[in-house]
């Protein structure tokens, strides 16, 4: 068990939907990174969070959101929901460049 | 931009061979490469860390190597069990100088242990 924790754990959207995933870093984390996977592919960096302030983003449009909170966990929003958001959705937290410490993943399916 | 290799992308082995992995990039300029395994719809998990300083890390069966001249990572599994049955993935964290520390993954390499 790395410590980080996401919700939910599955779900089902249809497309034109909003979606937020959550995510809950590991204690004395400060840094807290989103990928998204699809199907037989490796992670793609979706953005990352250093003490609430997104301080760098991979190439995802800005329907593509978050949040950092005090405690520094973590929201993923995504708006106007597509047939390919469909896919894993993996929180990372890690003490800046340190090892990074994956969640379980929440698996989004959109129709 | 970074691109990361892995090869092969699926190796099936009996049980008790001794195996290797093998991860490619292209720009040397890394800080970090992690290696991480994946089972089936669960997330990652770390195995091994090394810091661009370092040319291996050892955890119990498994060793990985860095040569970041030649942008080159391997990580060898001794005597391979069922259990080691997982997607295996490399990432590097590029060196940017800055506090973005964004990890570039490969696509994997499917391992299966047969009994």
């Amino acid at each position: 068990e790395t410590g980080v924790t996401q919700s939910p754990t599955h779900l089902i959207k249809t497309r034109g939907q909003q979606v937020t995933l959550r995510c809950s870093s590991q204690s004395g984390h400060n840094t807290v990174s989103w990928y998204q996977q699809a199907l037989g592919q490796g992670p793609q960096f979706i953005f990352q969070y250093y003490r609430e302030e997104e301080n760098g983003r991979g190439n995802f449009p800005p329907r593509f959101s978050g949040l950092q909170f005090p405690n520094y966990s973590s929201e993923l929003n995504v708006n106007a929901l597509e047939l390919d958001d469909s896919a894993l959705y993996l929180c990372a937290s890690s003490l800046q460049a340190a090892e990074l410490f994956f969640g379980e993943g929440s698996r989004l399916t959109v129709l | 931009k970074q691109e990361v290799t892995q090869i092969p992308a699926a190796l099936s082995v009996p049980e008790g061979e001794n195996l290797v992995l093998n991860c490619s990039f292209t720009d040397s300029a890394i800080y970090n490469l992690q290696w991480f395994r994946q089972d089936p719809g669960k997330g990652l998990t770390s195995l091994l860390l090394i810091q661009s300083s370092q040319r291996e890390q050892t955890s119990g069966r498994l060793n990985a190597s860095l040569d970041k001249s030649s942008g080159r990572s391997t990580l060898y599994i001794a005597a391979s069990q069922p259990g080691d049955s997982a997607t295996y993935l490399c990432a590097v964290i590029p060196y940017s100088g800055g506090s973005n520390y964004k990890l570039t993954f490969g696509k994997g390499t499917l391992l299966t242990v047969n009994p």
